[in-house]
């Protein structure tokens, strides 16, 4: 499976811009970069995902490098309620099977 | 709210009993996703069922089962439980199509406590 690499924690301050790096430097051209977050001890949520293209929707912004070895995803104007472990996530493209592989992620504190 | 619904939400019971989590996927969803994340070990991938058949299987136990019906709810079955299958159980469906560009969608869990 191709492997992320996530900082353990990061701080931000409310309202503002939280930038989340991950490292997929194994990453293969067919997979997708996906980007979840759990809140507490709630179902994990998802937030975007993409290919090789920036990717923006109504929670975040997603930026891949033009050689897709890294991504960063952007929440733009933070809050107390993004404090939550977000998880960059390579899905591998093969064998039929399409789960996602979750590892430790990024522990996101958003002070007011 | 994912749309994906899971019963119970909290489960109590003894070690060596049975125990069935259920599943409601998403309308039109036929892929469902068992997921199980203890304290120590993160969220790991248990079984996949695609349209009322075994797709993919993770770190599954022996003693785990699980099965997705007609209708493509989808009930995980827990026996011979031991303390340390205490963890949060999680279903997740997602769509038909391009299968790697389809998020999955979770839903809140059932905490199972094995006392």
């Amino acid at each position: 499976d191709a492997k992320t690499t996530q900082p353990t924690s990061m701080d931000c301050a409310e309202g503002r811009a939280a930038n989340l790096p991950c490292n997929h430097s194994t990453i293969s051209g067919n997979e997708y970069v996906y980007w979840y977050r759990q809140i507490h001890s709630q179902g994990p949520q998802y937030i975007i995902h993409g290919l090789k293209n920036n990717e923006t929707n109504e929670m975040a912004s997603l930026i891949i490098t033009e050689d897709r070895k890294s991504s960063t995803l952007i929440l733009p104007h933070a809050t107390l309620r993004d404090t939550a472990v977000y998880y960059c996530i390579v899905r591998v493209a093969r064998g039929g099977s399409e789960k996602l592989v979750f590892g430790k992620g990024t522990k996101l504190t958003v002070n007011p | 709210d994912s749309g994906v619904t899971q019963t119970p939400k909290h489960l109590i019971t003894a070690t060596g009993q049975r125990v069935t989590l259920r599943c409601s996927p998403r309308s039109g969803d036929l892929s469902v996703y068992w997921y199980q994340q203890s304290l120590d070990q993160g969220l790991q991938f248990l079984i996949q069922y695609y349209n009322g058949e075994e797709r993919a299987k993770g770190n599954i136990l022996e003693r785990f089962s699980a099965q997705q019906f007609p209708d493509l709810h989808s009930e995980l079955n827990l026996s011979s439980l031991e303390l340390g299958d205490s963890a949060l159980y999680f279903c997740a469906s997602s769509e038909t199509g391009d299968p790697y560009n389809s998020p999955l969608h979770f839903g809140n869990g059932t905490r199972l406590t094995v006392t």
